[in-house]
């Protein structure tokens, strides 16, 4: 059964970088999915970080990519999040998930559970 | 930046027809699917490519995709079904989500 954890410090200090990581089983990251990941901050909608392949080729939010580190570790069969210059615009629950590609019928079909992050103003 | 506009709320009485829409500029020569979110839980794959369920989704939920317009449908609701619902399209390599949708089954 594929699962998705998410892992990473519960609180970062504004304009200091936050680390996520997201560690895969039951599933190669180095099989045919790319993985993913998505926040949501408190009482709002969903918004798409990146996706990365095991090649370690990556596609960025534009409105994000100045900020964002999305890599992959086969070894490990994890991939992981990095966001620079944290606000308190930052604070939300972080996801990671499974999709199946990056072209126009691209769907999430696993996620992690999330983890909340929180940056103090 | 392509955008996807969902109404905030749908209200809908247990058994009937729920239709829950997601709107983009030529959104019907993209692919659409959608997320189901329930309080305090990862999203969940409803429909994806339009109008194909995943294994384990029950067939009351249905999707489409014409023009402007894709549309999730479920019949014969459930109080199970209150949820948030989200669609996502895939525009010039980005994933794009819509704001959202509140089901409530009143």
């Amino acid at each position: 059964q594929v699962q998705l954890q998410e892992s990473g410090p519960g609180r970062v200090k504004p304009s200091e970088t936050l680390s996520l990581t997201c560690a895969v089983s039951g599933y190669s990251v180095r099989s045919g999915y790319y993985w993913g990941w998505i926040r949501q901050p408190p009482g709002k909608g969903l918004e798409w970080f990146g996706t990365i392949h095991h090649s370690g080729r990556t596609y960025y939010n534009p409105s994000l990519k100045s900020r964002v580190t999305i890599s992959v570790d086969t070894s490990k069969n994890q991939f992981y999040l990095k966001l620079t210059s944290v606000t308190a615009a930052d604070t939300a629950v972080y996801y990671c998930a499974r999709t199946d590609g990056v072209t126009g019928t691209t769907a999430f079909d696993m996620w992690g559970q999330g983890t909340m992050v929180t940056v103090p103003s | 930046s392509y955008e996807l506009t969902q109404a905030p709320s749908v209200s809908v009485s247990p058994g009937q027809t729920a239709s829950i829409t997601c709107s983009g500029d030529k959104l019907g020569d993209k692919y659409a699917c959608w997320y189901q979110q329930k309080p305090g839980q990862s999203p969940v794959l409803v429909i994806y490519q339009d109008d194909k369920r995943p294994s384990g989704i029950p067939e009351r939920f249905s999707g489409s995709n014409s023009r402007n317009i894709a549309t999730l449908t479920i019949s014969g609701t459930q109080a199970m079904d209150e949820a948030d619902y989200y669609c996502q399209a895939w525009d010039s390599n980005t994933v794009v989500f819509g704001g959202g949708t509140k089901l409530t089954v009143l």
